[in-house]
């Protein structure tokens, strides 16, 4: 199955600061990757698919790049709602596999 | 509004057997893909089944194949997952999640995640 590789584990970001999440794969996913947001307690979110493509209702600051085996989601002034774990999956091989997370806190 | 919610989670000992539930509202379940999938605590997400559909296809993962079967009432659009012979290694939250349509089926991103019910095997 592939590995999902996600960088940084914790990412201390001020607010108004911008977040670079990094999730790689371990074999070509394409554009097949998506990603999570989870706060605690809660269940996740869906943010981005199709590697770039905003779920319904997640605002603009959430962008998503990247293809191939490198994804990135950038956070463009992170508020303090967005302070939370991050999940990549790749939804290109069965089975689906997601990232460790990458926890955003604030500095 | 559309919404998944979970039951049936508990303590249970070893070797023992749970049936969770995901009950829909605001969608017909047999008009979607459906998964589970776990979080053991402080851990990450990991896929643990999926079934198609009107259930004629179902996957699961290696881990909890032949002791786990996903399966559908749609009388009463309520997703189930019958999980036998438990070990300490299947505590999580197990969450049930809709997948998004227009992709290709049983591959595609989750947009519906119920709250969790949380499962704890120990004796």
């Amino acid at each position: 199955e592939i590995v999902m590789t996600q960088s940084p584990a914790t990412l201390s970001v001020s607010p108004g600061e911008r977040a670079t999440l990094s999730c790689r794969a371990s074999q070509s996913v394409s554009s097949n990757l998506a990603w999570y947001q989870q706060k605690p307690g809660q269940a996740p979110r869906l943010l981005i698919y199709g590697a770039s493509t905003r779920a319904t209702g997640i605002p603009a600051r959430f962008s998503g790049s990247g293809s191939g085996t490198e994804f990135t989601l950038t956070i463009s002034s992170l508020q303090s709602e967005d302070f939370a774990v991050y999940f990549c999956q790749q939804c290109n091989n069965w089975p689906q596999t997601f990232g460790q997370g990458t926890k955003v806190e604030i500095k | 509004e559309v919404q998944l919610v979970e039951s049936g989670g508990g303590l249970i000992q070893p070797g023992g057997s749970l049936r969770l539930s995901c009950a829909a509202s605001g969608f017909t379940l047999s008009n979607y893909w459906m998964h589970w999938v776990r979080q053991a605590p402080g851990k990450g997400l990991v896929w643990v089944s999926r079934m198609n559909y009107d259930g004629s296809s179902t996957a699961y993962a290696a881990s909890v194949k032949g002791r786990f079967t996903i399966s559908g009432d749609n009388a009463k659009n309520t997703l189930h997952l019958q999980m036998n012979s438990l070990r300490a290694e299947d505590t999580a939250v197990y969450y049930c999640a809709r997948e998004l349509p227009g992709g290709v089926p049983g591959l595609d991103p989750f947009d519906i995640w119920g709250q969790g019910t949380m499962v704890i095997v120990s004796s």
